[in-house]
């Protein structure tokens, strides 16, 4: 079955501790996105990348990293710097042609204490 | 700035009967719409979308509407079920963007009460 892969769904850090979220799609997707959610909110955009090894900041990437060395993988790490980092994770992917539906992952939830 | 705004939080329905869920955006170069359907602890999945050159489009009991002078889209469900109960979102992207840079309304939670 194709589909996007996060893990793990619940992850606990303590503050300063950078930590990485995983993100695998076996779709054969060109583009794969990060998403944050919290509550009462929508989806925000962290990075974005629509080729291997090219990436793009979102709206909101200040305090986050990312790397796309495979087609299929697209890992997340939030840093140190990021004030607010307890926030539920949304990774999604689509083809490149224009108004290609986004399929997403699970989530994996982020606590940092 | 919001520039899509869901401005309901909740709604809720009975069974059988019609849901309206209600977005409006402030961009006017947004010129494709979708919606979104999520499960709590679950990734959102796509229900619907429309393009600005159309004002309605129908998919079994989803039909969302598109008044582009209003800058206002609407989905509706009928029958609504209880299995429809969610947090919907209304999501846009702009003129040459890929579907992925959307930006997303905070959703709308649906209820639908057997």
């Amino acid at each position: 079955d194709g589909g996007i892969t996060q893990s793990p769904k619940y992850l606990f850090r303590k503050e300063g501790q950078n930590v990485t979220l995983s993100c695998e799609q076996n779709l054969n997707h060109d583009a794969m996105y990060w998403y944050r959610q919290d509550p009462g909110q929508g989806l925000r955009l962290i990075y974005y990348s629509q080729i291997v090894n090219d990436f793009q900041k979102g709206d909101i990437a200040e305090g986050y990293s990312v790397s796309r060395e495979k087609k299929e993988s697209f890992p997340l790490t939030v840093t140190s710097a990021q004030k607010n980092p307890t926030a539920f994770y949304l990774c999604a992917s689509c083809q490149s042609s224009y108004n290609s539906p986004l399929h997403f992952g699970n989530g994996t939830r982020l606590t940092v204490t | 700035d919001q520039q899509v705004k869901q401005n309901s939080p909740s709604l809720s329905v009975q069974e059988g009967r019609i849901s309206i869920l209600n977005c409006d955006y402030t961009n006017s170069m947004f010129d494709y719409f979708l919606w979104y359907k999520k499960y709590p602890a679950e990734g959102p999945t796509f229900l619907i979308s429309i393009s600005s050159i159309k004002d309605k489009n129908e998919d079994g009991r989803f039909t969302v509407f598109l008044n582009k002078s209003a800058k206002h889209l609407s989905l509706h469900i009928v029958p609504s079920q209880p299995g429809d109960s969610a947090v919907y979102f209304c999501a846009a992207s702009k003129t040459g963007g890929s579907q992925g840079n959307l930006i997303f309304g905070k959703g709308t939670k649906l209820s639908v009460k057997p």
